[in-house]
């Protein structure tokens, strides 16, 4: 069974950083592409960022760039988002996800995480 | 960025049939997927390429459409469809979701 399992959100003052994780296992970690999706409070869902299955490749939705980085430790079977330079407007429920196909790219997302809550405020 | 546009909501009663829209700002040709979030929960998966039905989802869900103009239909809808329900393309640059269609039963 395929899970994904984020942690590490919290309340965090604007402009500081924090660091979410999300431990993937039932499936072959490093022959997926990973995915950070994000929903603000009572909004809509949001792609955030991708990594490719090595590592190698990383891609980031324009708001984020410069202050985000998408990881990977496919040792570990975990992903991970550190988040430099917070803003309110980051305040968000924070899912990994993936497609249930191998490879780099995501048309679709048949498995998400709980979801971990980051609120950015002073 | 491609905008999908959803209607708000919709109230059914339980044996209905109850269509779901989805139009795009530009075609993503049959590029787009249909999600659940029920309260607390995360997305799940129900339809990807605008009529393929993700495993383990009820044969009552059905998707059509391609271009611009999308539907997800229920039939017939029961109690525990009660959620909101999302569109997603993935044939436009980064992929959008819709804003969401929270379906509640009379």
């Amino acid at each position: 069974e395929v899970q994904l399992v984020e942690s590490g959100g919290g309340l965090v003052q604007p402009g500081r950083s924090l660091k979410l994780s999300c431990a993937a296992s039932g499936f072959t970690f490093s022959n997926y592409g990973m995915h950070w999706i994000r929903q603000a409070p009572t909004k809509g869902l949001e792609w955030v960022a991708s990594i490719s299955p090595s590592g190698g490749s990383t891609y980031y939705r324009d708001s984020v760039k410069g202050r985000f980085t998408i990881s990977r430790d496919n040792a570990k079977s975990t992903l991970y988002l550190q988040m430099d330079s917070l803003r309110s407007e980051d305040t968000a429920t924070y899912y990994c996800a993936t497609p249930n196909y191998p490879g780099v790219s995501a048309d679709w997302f048949a498995y998400w995480g709980q979801g971990t809550l980051v609120t950015v405020s002073s | 960025d491609t905008v999908l546009t959803q209607s708000p909501a919709l109230a059914v009663s339980p044996g209905e049939r109850v269509t779901i829209s989805c139009k795009a700002s530009e075609s993503v040709s049959t590029r787009m997927h249909w999600y659940q979030q029920k309260p607390g929960q995360q997305p799940k998966l129900l339809i990807y390429k605008a009529s393929n039905l993700a495993s383990g989802v009820p044969a009552r869900f059905s998707g059509s459409g391609s271009g611009t103009d999308f539907t997800l239909t229920i039939d017939p809808v029961e109690a525990d469809d009660t959620a909101t329900y999302f569109c997603q393309q993935s044939w436009n640059g980064p992929n959008t979701f819709g804003a969401g269609t929270k379906l509640e039963l009379k």
